[in-house]
């Protein structure tokens, strides 16, 4: 069956420090892989789009990697902020631009 | 850029009625719009898919007699829940992705569903 798994747990990371997240997937091939950045109660909202042929994506302090072999993608933040605190969703592309999404990683930045 | 809006916020209703939500693309023209469903701590579940001037596609599972969704312009989309039960409270959520641009969706805010 279909599968994507995102970390459960939260991750709680100090302030400055890097933060990274794991997305896993099972029997998807994706063209293309989204990262979201969701608070409680509002809509996600877009960080990085990164495709098949791209090893790596970076926007700011936001890196995104793409193994299409261990069918797995990182998402790190650099010089972590409290503003960063939030869910962040893993989503990959199934066709027709339809996005199949984990159920998230939270994180915890401590001043 | 790439604001998409959704009407109402929240809602709270009773069992039986029904319920519009609309999704609208603010500063751009949306040929593809989806409608997702959230549970608490779960994920995105996309429901259904709506292009402009054509029926939805509905995902596997979802009753398109159920959740009605009409794109009649390029800038909306609406979804009634009808004949709402319980079941359906949720948190309702659609993206638009911008005519001509690369695959990224854009999401609106959500609509809280309460039904009594």
């Amino acid at each position: 069956s279909q599968k994507i798994e995102q970390n459960s747990e939260a991750l709680n990371i100090q302030e400055g420090k890097t933060a990274t997240l794991t997305c896993n997937y099972t029997n998807y091939s994706p063209a293309y892989l989204q990262w979201y950045r969701q608070d409680p109660g509002r809509g996600p909202v877009f960080l990085l789009l990164i495709r098949e042929n791209e090893k790596e994506k970076r926007k700011e302090r936001l890196k995104v990697t793409f193994d299409t072999t261990l069918k797995q993608s990182l998402f790190h933040i650099t010089a972590s902020q409290p503003a960063d605190s939030a869910t962040y969703l893993c989503a990959l592309e199934h066709g027709n631009n339809r996005l199949a999404f984990g159920k998230g990683n939270q994180v915890v930045v401590i001043p | 850029g790439a604001v998409v809006s959704q009407h109402p916020s929240w809602v709270i209703c009773k069992s039986g009625t029904s319920v519009k939500i609309e999704c609208r693309s603010l500063d751009f023209q949306a040929t593809t719009m989806f409608w997702y469903r959230q549970f608490p701590k779960q994920s995105l579940m996309l429901m259904a898919t709506s292009n402009e001037g054509s029926k939805a596609t509905y995902e596997q599972g979802v009753e398109k007699d159920k959740f009605l969704i009409n794109h009649a312009s390029l800038t909306l989309s609406t979804l009634t829940v009808t004949s709402a039960h319980p079941e359906d409270s949720s948190f309702y959520i659609c993206s638009a992705k911008q005519l001509g641009s690369t695959d990224t969706q854009y999401f609106g805010p959500g609509t809280r569903l309460t039904v009594l």
